[in-house]
């Protein structure tokens, strides 16, 4: 069936890195454009990043530029996000989910389980 | 920094009609920010409901419809259910970068 995996949570100090992996199946992975979202403890959605079908094109959320960098292997059906100079803020469920198109502007018609990452001294 | 604005709560009774508005804080929303819309109930991850201002996804039920009201982006839920009452969350996109509303609590009652 059609999925994503979400893996490479965890609990991480200020300033460290950590890396989120993201495993599909169930479809063409390398057609579609996949986005990273996040949700604080009790708090609304946060986009993240999307990265397009073919890894040309990456954006990014201020919160976040600079510091995270999105990437994928359509060789092996992942997406990654490595999260470097992580903050206390970054703590959040993290979700990876497909986009309807190519790049952006239908986020979400796969999602993930989620990933938790918390930031914490 | 871009700011996407909804109404924090909306109450409707069962079989009303309600609309969730979304305003961009750059000026009036228009088709080229693709507007998408997702329902979230505590405990579960989003359910994508709209893209692209107005299309529906497979599973979205027929009384969700998406539209450009007023220079926003807006929701209608027509003949509202009980399971209708979510955390409904908007999101645009500015060039490839998406940012989310803060979400409408809707209470159906």
């Amino acid at each position: 069936q059609v999925q994503l995996v979400e893996s490479g949570g965890g609990v991480a100090q200020p300033g460290r890195s950590l890396r989120l992996s993201c495993a599909a199946s169930g479809f063409t992975f390398s057609s579609y454009g996949i986005h990273w979202v996040r949700q604080a403890p009790g708090k609304g959605l946060e986009w993240v990043a999307v990265i397009s079908y073919d890894g040309s094109n990456k954006y990014y959320a201020d919160s976040v530029k600079g510091r995270f960098t999105i990437s994928r292997d359509n060789s092996k059906n992942t997406l990654f996000l490595q999260m470097n100079s992580l903050r206390a803020e970054d703590t959040a469920v993290y979700y990876c989910a497909k986009d309807v198109h190519g790049d952006y502007g239908g986020l979400g018609d796969v999602w993930g389980q989620g990933t938790t990452v918390t930031v914490s001294s | 920094q871009t700011v996407v604005t909804q109404e924090p709560s909306l109450t409707v009774s069962p079989g009303g009609t309600v609309t969730l508005t979304c305003a961009s804080s750059t000026g009036a929303v228009t088709s080229g920010y693709y507007p998408n819309w997702f329902q979230q109930k505590p405990g579960q991850a989003p359910r994508a409901l709209i893209y692209s201002t107005s299309n529906k996804h497979s599973w979205t039920p027929a009384r969700f419809s998406g539209s450009l009201l007023g220079g926003k982006a807006a929701l209608t839920l027509s003949g509202v259910q009980p399971e209708d009452e979510a955390e409904y969350y908007c999101l645009l996109y500015y060039g490839g970068a998406g940012v989310f509303g803060g979400g409408t609590k809707l209470t159906v009652l």
